[in-house]
């Protein structure tokens, strides 16, 4: 079965560069979420889209910014990088609402950040 | 705000012991509850989830309960084998508030062979 597709796998970058990461939603996916986990840390929310649209905000820093676009895949842009930015970034997927209940978030493998 | 915890932090048992982790969230006002199992540096693999109408999941040896009311999930593996080895992850996705999970900090569970 398809999976949630990420890429880059891994980067490494300099602080004050950018970064984009995309993402591929499970085909027939409508809604893609974002999310930030450091080094031992539990991943933390950061941005959702439901319909191309963003559907929420979590704790996604300004420098960062994210779109959906016509194919439902999503980038997440990370401008003025800096050493905290570090972390395994994922991806998840899920076919929204459905029958009144929300649905699995199928994860991703994520990109792992590194700044330097 | 809604907070999740696992207990224990850390679990490490012999191989074929039947085992239970515990989740526990502080706002019971939540559309479902999922695990997840994470291998070192790897993704997220979800494992069971469980709507917030119903009371228990079932996949192989896993089985998940869940205590809407008093804000509690078990999430118990029969027959443990070593390849079980990982860090599993309790998450919520909760009515009010943003719109992702919240999850806990994980039990890192060790099946010795």
């Amino acid at each position: 079965a398809a999976g949630v597709i990420q890429s880059p796998r891994h980067l490494i970058k300099e602080k004050r560069e950018t970064a984009t990461l995309k993402c591929y939603p499970i085909p027939r996916h409508d809604t893609v979420y974002w999310y930030q986990q450091g080094p031992g840390q539990d991943p933390q929310f950061l941005i959702s889209f439901y319909e191309k649209m963003q559907s929420d905000k979590g704790s996604i820093p300004d420098r960062f910014s994210a779109q959906q676009f016509s194919d439902y895949h999503s980038e997440l842009n990370m401008s003025s990088l800096e050493l905290g930015d570090s972390a395994l970034y994922f991806c998840a997927s899920s076919p929204g609402l459905a029958g009144g209940r929300w649905e699995t978030q199928y994860f991703g493998p994520g990109t792992r950040l590194l700044v330097l | 705000k809604q907070e999740v915890t696992q207990i224990p932090a850390a679990l490490s048992v012999p191989e074929g012991e039947n085992l239970v982790l515990n989740c526990s969230f502080t706002d019971s006002a939540i559309y479902n509850l999922q695990w997840f199992r994470q291998d070192p540096g790897k993704g997220l693999t979800s494992l069971l989830l469980i709507q917030s109408s119903q009371r228990e999941q079932t996949s192989g040896r896993l089985n998940a309960s869940l205590d809407k009311s008093s804000g509690r999930s078990t999430l118990y593996i029969a027959a443990s084998q070593p390849g079980d080895s990982a860090t599993y992850l309790c998450a919520v996705y909760g009515e009010g508030g943003a719109d992702g999970l919240t999850f806990g900090k994980g039990t890192h569970l060790i099946i010795q062979p």
